[in-house]
């Protein structure tokens, strides 16, 4: 059963625009969430975190929002750039559990220049 | 150098037999996971260990097994392959103490198929 969902398999944003990329998820346990960017080839690499304490964090042109109520998050990069054409995962933890990832499907997102 | 190396990175075998796929990291951390990301799916835990001496099954652990040689090295076996283990495999590893709380570190992936 698929707990963390991301339900979007791709999004196409022009380049300086906004790209939002959603995920939801359905265990009320968890507590902290991720973002990891994937390119071709390679291993995900960490982007940015959110605690469910918080409902926004900003790192430069990434911000995570979170809705605790609608167990719901989403990852703003404003402005996007043709770099930031990766597939995107979102993770969630239960951290007073065995603090293992759960991660959704992922979305591709390709920028157009 | 890569921090997580993984090894081999593309591997074709044959059904029945038995595979090794290893990763080796120079970060220090103490925790080491294997990971299988299959097309339309996210990353799914296969195992995981905390220390050397502790060892733990993931989400879909059947058809596998691990062994944690040192700190540094953490392989996962396929005594006999199947089919529907052609997947790409991610080994991550972490350390709360000295990262981002839950950050995890991937190796670059092994892409596994069987025939």
């Amino acid at each position: 059963d698929q707990q963390v969902k991301q339900n979007s398999p791709s999004l196409s944003v022009q380049e300086g625009r906004i790209s939002i990329l959603n995920c939801d998820y359905t265990n009320s346990m968890f507590d902290y969430f991720l973002w990891y960017k994937k390119y071709p080839a390679e291993g995900p690499t960490f982007l940015i975190s959110i605690s469910s304490i918080k409902d926004k964090n900003e790192d430069g042109r990434f911000t995570v929002f979170l809705n605790k109520s609608a167990k719901h998050l989403s990852l703003h990069i404003v402005p996007s750039q043709p770099g930031d054409s990766a597939v995107y995962f979102c993770a969630a933890v239960h951290q007073t559990g065995a603090n293992n990832l759960f991660f959704g499907t992922g979305t591709r997102l390709t920028v157009i220049p | 150098d890569a921090d997580v190396t993984q090894t081999p990175r593309n591997r074709i075998t044959k059904t029945g037999k038995r595979i090794m796929l290893e990763c080796s990291q120079t970060k220090g951390h103490d925790r080491m996971y294997w990971y299988r990301q299959d097309p339309g799916l996210g990353l799914q835990l296969i195992y995981y260990s905390f220390d050397v001496k502790d060892i733990n099954k993931g989400e879909i652990s059947d058809g596998y097994s691990v062994s944690r040689q040192a700190q540094a090295k953490f392989s996962l076996s396929l005594e006999s392959a199947i089919p529907n283990q052609t997947a790409l495999y991610f080994c991550a590893t972490s350390d709360p103490r000295t990262s981002g709380a839950n950050e995890q570190f991937f190796g670059p992936g092994t892409r596994l198929t069987v025939l």
